[in-house]
């Protein structure tokens, strides 16, 4: 079946850091991935969609400078979450859907980021 | 406005059989998905609805009625590994996938 790659799984730096995230699609083609973010016993919040060769779009609210969006290849988005403080403290997920399968397709995530900023 | 309803919590006996409901209000319809998604982990796709009726796998089954913008996911012969958040979502219209809260699924012995 489909997967996808996030890394790094933990990351764990001093406020002020930028930290980079990787999401790959491994076995497809995914013109499209997503970025959440999840507090501690909330739901998925989508943060922005990534769409390869073009900027990506963010949602309401989630600051575009901040949250750095490259998809550079059809199987390759990055998130960098710039100068970082204790607030960006979350756990971060990426997904992708397979856009060459059937409608049916649902979105693989990878298996998250947990971010903690000291 | 889009939403998704669904309870907070639920508790249930292991071996038992629970249903957890989800009901949703969105521009338009293009299939509906249940995600599980144990505490610190990455959702894991359950299953997917696009037409009216039941799908079954395995222990798991979900329903969908279109008309009532509604969906449950039944879960049977409950373990205790089945403990974890159930996530419904909706891909609207525009292909979106509307989140919902998540159900928290408390299996006692």
């Amino acid at each position: 079946g489909a997967v996808v790659s996030q890394h790094p799984s933990r990351v764990i730096c001093k406020s002020g850091t930028s930290v980079k995230i990787e999401c790959r699609s491994l076995d497809f083609q995914a013109t499209t991935m997503f970025w959440y973010r999840q507090f501690p016993k909330k739901s998925l919040m989508l943060m922005a969609t990534s769409n390869e060769g073009s900027k990506a779009t963010y949602e309401q609210g989630v600051e575009k400078d901040k949250f750095l969006i490259n998809h550079a290849s059809l199987t390759l988005s990055t998130l960098t979450v710039t100068s970082a403080h204790p607030e960006d403290s979350s756990f971060y997920i990426c997904s992708a859907r397979d856009v060459g399968g059937r409608g049916n397709q649902p979105q693989h995530f990878g298996d998250g980021t947990r971010l903690s900023i000291l | 406005g889009q939403n998704i309803d669904q309870p907070t919590e639920m508790t249930a006996t292991e071996g038992a059989i629970v249903q957890i409901n989800c009901t949703y209000q969105t521009s338009g319809f293009n299939g509906l998905f249940w995600y599980q998604q144990h505490a610190g982990e990455a959702p894991t796709f359950l299953s997917y609805n696009v037409l009216d009726g039941l799908e079954e796998k395995g222990r798991f089954s979900s329903f969908l009625s279109r008309s009532k913008g509604y969906s449950y996911l039944l879960l049977k012969e409950l373990q205790m590994k089945d403990s974890a958040s159930y996530l419904c979502a909706v891909r609207n219209g525009n292909y979106q996938l509307i989140w919902g809260a998540g159900t928290k699924l408390i299996i006692k012995p």
